[in-house]
């Protein structure tokens, strides 16, 4: 099955500065990268995905690359706020199901 | 993007007692529902994977006598517990996705805590 992995597992950056998650994944079939912000005690809430016919995606401050070929997509957050803070949440799919990675934990210093 | 709602957002229960817990799509068709299961500090895990009319789809390790699933319209799934056990306590998740699209809409999940 789908392997996804996810660096940092913490990630501290002053508010205002850029933020990168990234993630790989072992199934070359896979064709379907969401990102998820989750808000303590809350659902986890899509931010942006990408599908593998696309190398870069962005929405605002929020850009998602995907090199297929390495198998590794990145997740950018550009001018941090402290709305930020949040886990996030990398995933994959390849055939009906999505492959989680293990979340990163961001915090925004004011 | 699309509204999933919970239901009830917290249950505390004895053990041994059953508990359901209601996943609805509020503004469109979900053809396949996904009932997940965070622990915290931890990432989401599938349980279970329903399509709306069929019998649920079980991950490895997950007692579906235990974690009875109905997804009996296109607009509601349930997750029942049954002789619910402290270590059932967890963040029940549940999150819908419409055919022939990608997206998963992850509802606001279920805090179960059993005594």
């Amino acid at each position: 099955g789908e392997n996804v992995e996810q660096h940092p597992s913490t990630l501290s950056v002053q508010e205002g500065d850029s933020a990168v998650i990234k993630c790989t994944y072992s199934d070359s079939a896979s064709n379907y990268f969401p990102w998820y912000k989750q808000e303590l005690g809350k659902g986890p809430q899509l931010i942006i995905d990408i599908r593998s016919n696309v190398g870069e995606k962005k929405d605002q401050r929020i850009a998602v690359t995907l090199n297929k070929t390495a198998k590794h997509f990145s997740l950018h957050i550009t001018e941090t706020q402290p709305e930020d803070s949040a886990v996030y949440f990398c995933a994959a799919r390849g055939d009906y199901k999505l492959s989680f990675g293990a979340g990163t934990t961001v915090t925004v210093r004011a | 993007g699309a509204v999933v709602s919970q239901h009830p957002s917290r249950v505390i229960c004895k053990s041994g007692t059953s508990v359901k817990i209601e996943c609805r799509s509020l503004d469109f068709q979900a053809t396949t529902m996904f009932w997940y299961r965070q622990f915290p500090k931890k990432s989401l895990m599938l349980m279970a994977t329903s399509n709306e009319g069929s019998k649920a789809t079980y991950e490895q390790g997950v007692e579906k006598d235990k974690f009875l699933i109905n997804h009996a319209s296109l607009t509601l799934s349930t997750l029942t517990v049954t002789s619910a056990h402290p270590e059932d306590s967890s963040f029940y998740i549940c999150s819908g996705g419409a055919g022939g699209r990608n997206e998963q809409f992850f509802g606001p999940g279920t805090r179960l805590t059993v005594l």
